[in-house]
């Protein structure tokens, strides 16, 4: 158990609609990490949060968002839903409070999105 | 940019068998290499890492050593498992911040079977 809870697990929606996924940070790590997982694409980095603030942005598009609350668990909003949106979407976390970073990302166990 | 090239797959051997899955990768700076493992229905778990070059990482019988002239990372394990059936996904960071951490790049994913 990685210690980051990602809900819903499964999620089936129609196209053109909007959908949000939640995740829970380990205990005291302050990053959080997006990435998208498709058959085709891979593992491809979203983005990442630190504390509340946007860090680092990768191949995220427009119509999703992200944030980070103050109690560090973070949403992706995903709207405007096309079938290739169709993925597994991870979070992962990382640089706990007052101890070294060592590079590792802990992973969650995934909320796989079908859009239909 | 940073890239990460796998072999591809899938890979099937037979218990006990040899396996080498290779990596290589294209960075600036000097990147900490990962390995990370995923199984059925989970999320991703960190198998072994090494931060700088010909640094070992080890773990569950898996080893992988980081070759600076060779820019290479490849995974082996002597005698496989039929639970070592997973897929494998080599990383690199080259912009790792001891406060924040920071994002992982992928590789695409080697998909391992193991019959018995």
């Amino acid at each position: 158990d990685s210690g980051v809870t990602q809900t819903p697990k499964h999620l089936i929606t129609a196209t053109g609609q909007r959908v949000t996924l939640r995740c829970s940070p380990r205990s005291g790590d302050l990053s959080v990490y997006w990435y998208q997982q498709s058959l085709d694409q891979g593992l491809q980095f979203l983005i990442q949060y630190y504390n509340g603030e946007e860090r680092a942005k990768g191949n995220i598009l427009e119509r999703f968002s992200a944030q980070q609350f103050p109690d560090l668990h973070s949403e992706l909003n995903l709207s405007s839903l096309e079938l290739g949106d169709s993925a597994l979407y991870f979070c992962a976390s990382s640089a706990r409070r007052g101890t070294a970073n060592t590079g590792e990302l802990f992973f969650g166990e995934g909320s796989r999105l079908t859009v239909l | 940019g940073n890239s990460v090239t796998q072999m591809e797959g899938p890979v099937t051997l037979s218990e006990e068998a040899f396996l080498t899955i290779n990596c290589t990768y294209t960075a600036t700076g000097y990147p900490s290499l990962f390995w990370y493992v995923q199984y059925p229905g989970e999320g991703l778990q960190l198998l072994l890492k090494a931060t700088k070059a010909d640094d070992k990482g080890s773990n569950k019988g898996f080893e992988a050593t980081y070759r600076k002239e060779t820019t290479s990372f490849h995974l082996e394990k002597g005698s496989v498992q039929v639970s070592d059936s997973a897929v494998y996904f080599c990383a690199l960071n080259t912009e790792f911040s001891k406060t924040s951490g920071s994002r992982l790049t992928f590789g695409e994913g080697t998909q391992l079977t193991v019959n018995p």
